[in-house]
């Protein structure tokens, strides 16, 4: 167990929906990242928040967004969903590690299925 | 832009046998290596990782090779077991603030055969 926690586990939807994820990060790690993973994209990261600010953007959708709150939970919101967007979403959160780099501890992932 | 490439994509090694995956990458800014294990149905666990002043990093039966010349890394999976079956992934990071977002390669599924 990471620490990390995601909510829902599975998301069944239909296109042109929009659905909110849930994470909440290890205890005293202030970042929080999104990635998706998918077959064909495999992992790829989203977006990140430190301490409530966004702090990186990676190849995610104008359709997405994300927000970190003030008790550092974060949300990412799916919009107008289409079938590609179907995949596995990981959130992480991070602290610095003995290797000098940021270690990333991810969640179980939720898992969004566009029908 | 696939930044880090990562081979073979499929591993399938006997029980007590070396796995050896490779990776290399092109951004001669990246500053963190680490790796990732994923089972079926989990997130991605870290299992070990290295920076480029390092040129080898060993955490019981699993070992980083680093190589800043060619930016090449690979992992190697000493007396590899059937509970080792899973996907790796290796990844790299690059200082910038406090953004530290992960590329990874596109992942080897290990296979251990009793």
């Amino acid at each position: 167990d990471s620490g990390v926690t995601q909510t829902p586990k599975h998301l069944i939807t239909a296109t042109g929906q929009r659905v909110t994820l849930r994470c909440s990060p290890r205890s005293g790690d202030l970042s929080v990242y999104w990635y998706q993973q998918s077959l064909d994209q495999g992992l790829q990261f989203l977006i990140q928040y430190y301490n409530g600010e966004e702090r990186a953007k990676g190849n995610i959708l104008e359709r997405f967004s994300a927000q970190q709150f003030p008790d550092l939970h974060s949300e990412l919101n799916l919009s107008s969903l289409e079938l590609g967007d179907s995949a596995l979403y990981f959130c992480a959160s991070s602290v610095r590690g003995t290797s000098g780099g940021t270690e990333q501890f991810f969640g179980p992932g939720t898992r969004l299925t566009v029908l | 832009q696939q930044q880090v490439k990562q081979s073979p994509q499929s591993l399938i090694v006997q029980k007590g046998g070396i796995s050896i995956i490779n990776c290399a990458y092109e951004n001669t800014a990246f500053d963190y290596f680490p790796w990732y294990q994923q089972f079926p149905g989990k997130g991605p666990a870290l299992l070990i990782a290295i920076r480029p002043d390092v040129s080898e990093k060993k955490e019981g039966r699993f070992t980083i090779s680093f190589n800043k010349s060619a930016k090449q890394f690979s992992l190697h999976i000493m007396d590899s077991q059937p509970g080792d079956s899973a996907t790796y992934f290796c990844a790299a990071s690059r200082a910038s603030g406090s953004a530290r977002q992960l590329t990874f390669g596109s992942g080897t599924q290990l296979t251990v055969l009793p």
